[in-house]
């Protein structure tokens, strides 16, 4: 079984809609981050957090909110979908350790109509 | 603001023909520069962590080397399954915490 899994794979929902996305992991990292990836933008962070109580805004927070519901689960609501949110969106994981490396979902293709 | 650049931006390669993709940065307080590769519709996959200017790691045909401002990937003799996106990342203090920051990325395709 994959160590960092994401529901759904593929989304289209229309514009005004909200819509959450989930992310469950069994790397027992205290870590966790999502990511949206646009063509030629590469890996853009929206939320991160370090630990159940601890939430941090990205770099592009504006429209998105998360929630830390257990250390292994994370996830990323789209309060009211528009167009511009269309994206690839993958959720990753890293322990408080070095090396940092980050371990990433499969990702969540996303349409907003 | 910390930056991450990589270059080129797309790559063209037959197989067998070496080169490098290049990744510069101008962050303080760095904690680690990441190289990952991006299959397409995948998620980023880990390929090596490097430190202190200087290091290298190597994994088959891939090198990665450390300076100050900028880190390289080598890829030795590619073959066609090293076509991908690689990604490069740096772990910098901002805020308050220390949080990955990516580049853009380099699509390399390798001709058989």
């Amino acid at each position: 079984d994959a160590d960092v899994t994401q529901t759904p794979r593929n989304r289209i929902t229309k514009t005004g809609k909200r819509i959450m996305l989930e992310c469950s992991q069994t790397k027992g990292h205290d870590r966790m981050y999502w990511y949206r990836q646009d063509p030629g933008l590469g890996l853009r962070l929206i939320y991160y957090s370090f630990d159940v109580k601890d939430i941090n805004k990205g770099e592009i927070s504006d429209g998105y909110s998360v929630s830390r519901q257990a250390q292994a689960k994370f996830s990323l609501s789209l309060e009211s979908a528009i167009p511009n949110q269309t994206a690839l969106y993958f959720c990753a994981t890293s322990d408080f350790t070095a090396p940092y490396e980050q371990y990433f979902g499969p990702g969540t293709r996303l349409t907003v109509t | 603001e910390d930056q991450v650049t990589q270059s080129p931006e797309a790559l063209r390669l037959q197989e067998g023909e070496s080169s490098s993709l290049n990744c510069s940065y101008t962050v303080s307080g760095l904690r680690g520069l990441f190289w990952y590769r991006q299959d397409p519709g995948k998620g980023p996959e880990f390929l090596f962590t490097l430190y202190s200017a200087g290091e290298e790691k190597e994994k088959e045909r891939l090198k990665a080397t450390l300076t100050k401002k900028e880190s390289f990937l080598h890829i030795t003799a590619p073959k066609p399954e090293d076509s991908a996106t690689y990604l490069c990342a740096v772990q910098a203090f901002s805020g308050g915490s220390y949080i990955p920051t990516f580049g853009r990325g380099t699509s390399l395709i390798v001709h058989p």
